[in-house]
C-alpha cells in the first residue's frame, strides 16, 4: 500500500530534551516536506526536500532540522523543543514537487511541557 | 503573497443535501489547485487535482470548479452523507513551486 508513515504519533515531552519525528514514504517520491498545524493558523511549511541531500528552509524553520540521506526518509529534529512548538505536524510527499498530488502522513501530536 | 481563504468555516447540513464550499485565493497565476479532506486524528487526503488549464474535475460525488480569473474554486459534494463529515482544505502551490499554501479549512458536519 501506498503510505506515509510517521512515528511517533503522539509525544508529549519537556523543554529542552532532544526529539525526532521519522517520516517514510514507500512510493519513490522525489519531494517531501513537513507542515505544522495551529489553531487559527492552518497548516505552515518547516522544511522540504527536493531530493536526497537536498533541503531548504519553509515558511517557518525556527528551532528545526531536518536531514535527507535517504530518498525515502526525511525525519524532522527538534534539538531543544520548546512549549511554541506544541503543534500537530504532518510530513508529506509528491512525485516532483508540490504541483503534484501531495500525500500525507497521519500526523504526529506534540506536546512540549 | 499568495493567500487563500476559505468561507464558512463551519458548515452544517441534513443528510442528502448537496452543498458547496468555497475556496478563494489572491494571485491568480496558479498552477493548479487541490482540495484535502482532513478527518480527526488522521492526515489529509487528496480528493481532487484541477489544473489551472481545466475548469472542472469530478470524483464520484465531488465536483471541483476552478475560475483562474476571479481567484475562486468551489467544491460539491452531491448528496452529503454522515461519511462527508470532516474538514475540507484546499491548496494551491506558491510561486517557487516549493509549499502549499492552504485555506484555513471548512468543517463540515452532515447529520443523519
Amino acid at each position: 500500500e501506498a503510505q506515509v508513515t510517521q512515528n511517533p504519533r503522539y509525544l508529549i515531552t519537556v523543554t529542552g530534551k532532544k526529539l525526532t519525528v521519522t517520516c517514510s514514504q514507500n512510493m519513490n517520491h522525489e519531494y517531501m516536506s513537513w507542515y505544522r498545524q495551529d489553531p487559527g493558523l492552518g497548516l505552515r511549511q518547516i522544511y522540504y526536500s527536493m531530493n536526497v541531500e537536498v533541503t531548504d528552509k519553509g515558511d517557518v524553520p525556527e528551532g528545526y532540522k531536518v536531514s535527507r540521506k535517504e530518498k525515502r526518509n526525511f525525519p524532522l529534529i527538534l534539538e531543544s523543543p520548546s512549549p511554541n512548538q506544541t503543534s500537530l505536524y504532518f510530513c508529506a510527499s509528491s512525485q516532483g514537487n508540490p504541483t503534484d498530488t501531495q500525500y500525507f502522513g497521519p500526523g504526529t501530536r506534540l506536546t512540549v511541557l | 503573497k499568495q493567500e487563500v481563504t476559505q468561507i464558512p468555516a463551519a458548515l452544517s447540513v441534513p443528510e442528502g443535501e448537496n452543498l458547496v464550499l468555497n475556496c478563494s485565493f489572491t494571485d491568480s497565476a496558479i498552477y493548479n489547485l487541490q482540495w484535502f479532506r482532513q478527518d480527526p486524528g488522521k492526515g489529509l487526503t487528496s480528493l481532487l487535482l484541477i489544473q489551472s488549464s481545466q475548469r472542472e474535475q469530478t470524483s464520484g460525488r465531488l465536483n471541483a470548479s476552478l475560475d483562474k480569473s476571479s481567484g475562486r474554486s468551489t467544491l460539491y459534494i452531491a448528496a452529503s452523507q454522515p461519511g462527508d463529515s470532516a474538514t475540507y482544505l484546499c491548496a494551491v502551490p506558491n510561486q517557487a513551486g516549493t509549499a502549499l499554501i492552504f485555506g484555513k479549512g471548512t468543517t463540515l458536519s452532515v447529520s443523519s
